[in-house]
């Protein structure tokens, strides 16, 4: 099994802000890695694929990158509607979520 | 645009079987890979299994012994049964399209099940 990591679990930060969640693999994975936000009592939207490449409609503050076991999920300024809860997911080998980054307000 | 939408029962009890059915409206079931994964409360996400369009499948080892998704073209339907159930079942179970067998692009909203007696 491959197991995704991420950090930190949690992260407070304020609209405008910079921020990066990373996701770490046990294996690598090459860059089969997406990213997913999930609004409570929502299902997950998925936002980025291939580690870097967005998926249609996604804003472009958000973005990528990683290769290999070590990967970063950049939002370069943080807009209310991005408090939300953030997975990475691989799919190297069958499919594993990292357990999650809650992004709150600070 | 596509939409999946689950039902089935909201509450099932140990240790019978869970039942549910993912419809899907706005395109065809046919030529897609078709997948079920759940989320614990205040948890994770754990894939549960996919199903081709033509019926081939393939499971999460954890669930295997315990997990039957079939799918009906001619309802534009597929499901889901899950054996033995416990608490530990306990999840929001979401269906959802999975693209090329990589990622996952259109999800339902997802059916909250509770495993009690």
């Amino acid at each position: 099994d491959i197991q995704m990591t991420q950090s930190p679990s949690t992260l407070s930060a304020s609209v405008g802000d910079r921020v990066s969640i990373t996701c770490r693999a046990s294996q690598s994975i090459h860059n089969w890695l997406a990213w997913y936000q999930q609004k409570p009592g929502k299902a997950p939207d998925l936002l980025i694929y291939k580690a870097s490449i967005l998926e249609s409609g996604v804003p472009s503050r958000f973005s990528g990158s990683g290769s290999g076991t070590e990967f970063t999920l950049t939002i370069s300024s943080l807009q209310p509607d991005d408090f939300a809860t953030y997975y990475c997911q691989q799919y190297s080998n069958l499919w594993t979520f990292g357990q999650g980054t809650k992004v709150e307000i600070k | 645009q596509v939409q999946l939408q689950e039902s089935g029962p909201g509450l099932v009890k140990p240790p019978e079987t869970l039942a549910l059915t993912c419809s899907v409206s706005g395109g065809s079931i046919s030529g897609y890979y078709w997948t079920w994964i759940r989320q614990p409360p205040g948890k994770g996400l754990e894939w549960i299994g996919y199903i081709y369009y033509s019926g081939s499948t393939k499971y999460n080892p954890s669930l295997e012994s315990r997990v039957t998704i079939l799918v009906d073209r001619s309802k534009n339907q597929f499901s889901l049964k899950l054996s033995s159930v416990t608490a530990a079942d306990t999840a929001v179970y979401y269906c959802a399209r999975l693209r090329q067998l990589e990622i996952f692009d259109y999800w339902g909203q997802g059916s909250l099940v509770t495993v009690s007696s």
